[in-house]
């Protein structure tokens, strides 16, 4: 297994546009995580599914967020009608549910730029 | 409001000594508090772990000391080497997601 791939590693998009990351975690897995980081802090959690069901979306998550996770594999996270301010790094993190001792696997995460 | 916090947003020590990160947490509710060590455009690395029933685990160079009355807890590094400059966070495990500090950006001097 080669870890949790997040692709693409940076995308640069003109606001108002859509853009669609993906993260394939590791197979096993039955949780994944999406979290944001911004400069200066540490990650924010955005949301969570366990197999293919999502289970808890923040606050932080406005409409124009949506997340993803078909058949219970890899995952996407779509954000429509981009805003300077969603300018981040989107990091994407996987783990067994059962085991809260040994953290979660993150990818590298995918950095969007808002022009 | 933060539930997770890392006062001190950078540390210099140097090589071969003792590096100390501290952390402090609002929520008695947490049942794991983790490290993790993150190298630029890289996501975070699991470091170590300790439980909330603990007040102490280590792993090699790396202890973590868990003072529940005080809602405190350290990363100590001994002895600190290059490769361990990063930025490190402190993070709970409760309510099914993992909270994170903002980070402490440690370097090793040489």
């Amino acid at each position: 297994d080669t870890g949790v791939s997040q692709n693409p590693r940076h995308k640069i998009t003109k606001r108002g546009q859509n853009v669609t990351f993906r993260c394939d975690p590791i197979s096993e897995h039955n949780r994944l995580y999406w979290y944001r980081q911004t400069l200066g802090q540490g990650p924010e959690f955005l949301t969570y599914f366990q197999n293919e069901a999502q289970l808890e979306k923040s606050r932080l998550l406005s409409d124009r967020f949506s997340a993803e996770r078909p058949k219970g594999s890899f995952s996407t996270l779509e954000i429509q009608r981009t805003e300077q301010g969603d300018s981040a790094m989107y990091l994407c993190a996987s783990s067994l549910a059962a085991d809260r001792g040994s953290g979660y696997t993150f990818g590298s995460g995918t950095r969007l730029t808002v022009v | 409001d933060q539930q997770v916090k890392q006062n001190s947003p950078s540390l210099s020590v140097q090589e071969g000594r003792i590096s100390i990160l501290n952390c402090d947490y609002t929520n008695s509710m947490f049942d794991y508090f983790l490290w993790y060590k993150k190298y630029p455009a890289e996501g975070p690395t699991f470091l170590i772990s300790i439980s909330s029933i603990k007040d102490k685990n280590e792993d090699g160079r790396f202890t973590v000391f868990l003072n529940k009355s005080a809602k405190h807890l350290s990363l100590h590094i001994v002895p600190s080497q290059p490769g361990d400059s990063a930025v490190y966070f402190c993070a709970a495990n409760g309510d099914d997601k993992i909270i994170f500090g903002k980070g402490t950006r440690l370097h090793i001097l040489p």
